[in-house]
């Protein structure tokens, strides 16, 4: 059983397109976040969940929206996506938002924007 | 002002001990320090976490001296497997704001036969 899983693991796509990545994670975590990793691989924190709360929106554009339905899924919705949005994006759950908690990483998707 | 450096790469023989070391000269008093391991085309793995001193597990070693603003991750007998980027993070709360928690650059390690 995939403890941090999303869909799909590679989203290829025009600028302009909106689109959506999936996460669900099934360790009964309460918190969950979306990283991107560029290039460079760079690993910088976007958004992060609490009980289903956003508590963290780093200054990420307001094209990249995420939705909790509940605890188990984190999905993030991406309008006018541009060349500069192509990375790759990790979900990621712990247990609670203290650092001292292990975080789960999901199997990234990435996306490229042409 | 980053609040992790790492050096960008590293290469070591198979066999031998590697050490790799993050600064985190702003560390908090309520940071902990955690690190990652992250293959090609995964998501980072959890390696180990400490607070101070030393702590070990059955993958590694991370070694924290007394004032906390610099912590080294011991990989003993490294094998071709380990060849992996290596991140350190430096964290408290998140709800405390998205700087509590960083990824330092990541460590790219590179085992030799």
């Amino acid at each position: 059983d995939t403890a941090v899983s999303q869909t799909p693991k590679y989203l290829v796509t025009q600028m302009g397109n909106d689109k959506s990545i999936k996460c669900e994670q099934n360790l009964g975590h309460d918190t969950m976040y979306w990283y991107k990793q560029d290039s460079k691989k760079f690993l910088k924190i976007m958004f992060s969940y609490n009980n289903k709360e956003l508590i963290i929106n780093e200054t990420v554009p307001n094209r990249f929206s995420p939705k909790s339905p509940d605890k188990a899924h984190l999905n993030l919705h991406i309008n006018s996506l541009e060349l500069g949005d192509s990375a790759v994006y990790f979900c990621a759950s712990s247990q609670e938002t203290s650092g001292y908690n292990e975080q789960f990483f999901g199997p990234g998707t990435r996306l490229t924007v042409l | 002002l980053a609040k992790t450096t790492q050096p960008i790469s590293m290469d070591s023989y198979e066999g031998q001990e590697v050490n790799i070391t993050c600064s985190h000269n702003n560390i908090a008093t309520n940071d902990y320090i955690t690190w990652y391991q992250q293959f090609p085309s995964q998501g980072p793995r959890f390696i180990i976490q400490g607070y101070k001193t030393k702590v070990t597990n059955e993958v590694a070693s991370l070694f924290i001296p007394a004032d906390r603003k610099s912590s080294t991750l011991s990989l003993p007998r490294v094998s071709l497997s380990d060849t992996a980027v290596y991140y350190c993070l430096v964290g408290d709360d998140v709800r405390f704001g998205n700087e509590k928690l960083t990824f330092g650059t990541g460590t790219r390690l590179t085992i030799i036969p």
